[in-house]
């Protein structure tokens, strides 16, 4: 199975202050087809996950551009410039290229 | 609007089974795979296997291919998840998501199944 390790497990900041996750996979997550199938979620406390980014660094409908993606083969980072409140919760990255998918352990976003 | 609304939550003892269901609606039910995630408590999320709804055929993760049943009642645009011979580790939030060229790009609020005696 692929591993996804996702750093830091905790991240303080402050309220319009800028956040970067990591997300490093055991290995190459372009697809055959020429795609990287590498996807950001946000879990709010109480709710069930959604989808920020796709592919990297494709924002998903309704998602501010203080979101962002980047990233490739095995290396990936999600950036959140000036936090606010709704932003706090819980990122996981999901990887879909290899069977069978498997998520990032998590990363819980906290003000300082 | 898409929405997959799950059914509530449920209270079993070790032994028994639990069925969810995973109701769609504002799209095409049979255009898109259909995703399961766990998540037990406090813990992360795991991906359970996927359904084709188009024919059927389920896909298992390793670690859910003994005692877990996808299923489907296409004509009602519902997705199942049953778990028989449920035990304590099972008590988690199941998840359904819909599958849009490998992106989960829509969840059920969630289902909650606590097992005990």
């Amino acid at each position: 199975d692929v591993v996804m390790t996702q750093t830091p497990v905790s991240l303080p900041v402050s309220l319009g202050g800028q956040a970067s996750i990591s997300c490093r996979s055991s290995q190459s997550l372009v697809h055959s087809n020429g795609n990287t199938y590498l996807h950001w979620y946000l879990q709010k406390p109480g709710q069930s996950p959604q989808l920020l980014i796709y592919r990297v660094s494709n924002r998903f409908s309704g998602v501010p551009d203080r979101f962002s993606g980047s990233g490739s083969g095995t290396d990936f980072t999600l950036k959140i410039s000036r936090v606010e409140p709704e932003d706090l919760g819980d990122y996981y990255c999901l990887q879909s290229t290899h069977f069978p998918l498997t998520f990032g352990s998590g990363t819980k976003l906290e003000i300082k | 609007q898409i929405q997959l609304v799950q059914s509530g939550p449920e209270l079993k003892k070790p032994g028994e089974s639990v069925k969810i269901s995973c109701k769609a609606s504002g799209y095409t039910f049979t255009d898109y795979a259909m995703n399961w995630v766990k998540q037990a408590p406090g813990n992360g999320l795991k991906w359970m296997g996927w359904i084709n709804t188009q024919t059927g055929k389920p896909t298992y993760a390793d670690d859910f291919k003994q005692r877990f049943v996808f299923s489907l009642e296409t004509s009602a645009s519902t997705a199942y998840l049953q778990i028989n011979n449920l035990n304590i580790e099972d008590t988690a939030t199941y998840f359904c998501t819909r599958n849009n060229h490998g992106v989960m790009d829509a969840w059920g609020q969630g289902a909650s199944v606590t097992v005990s005696s």
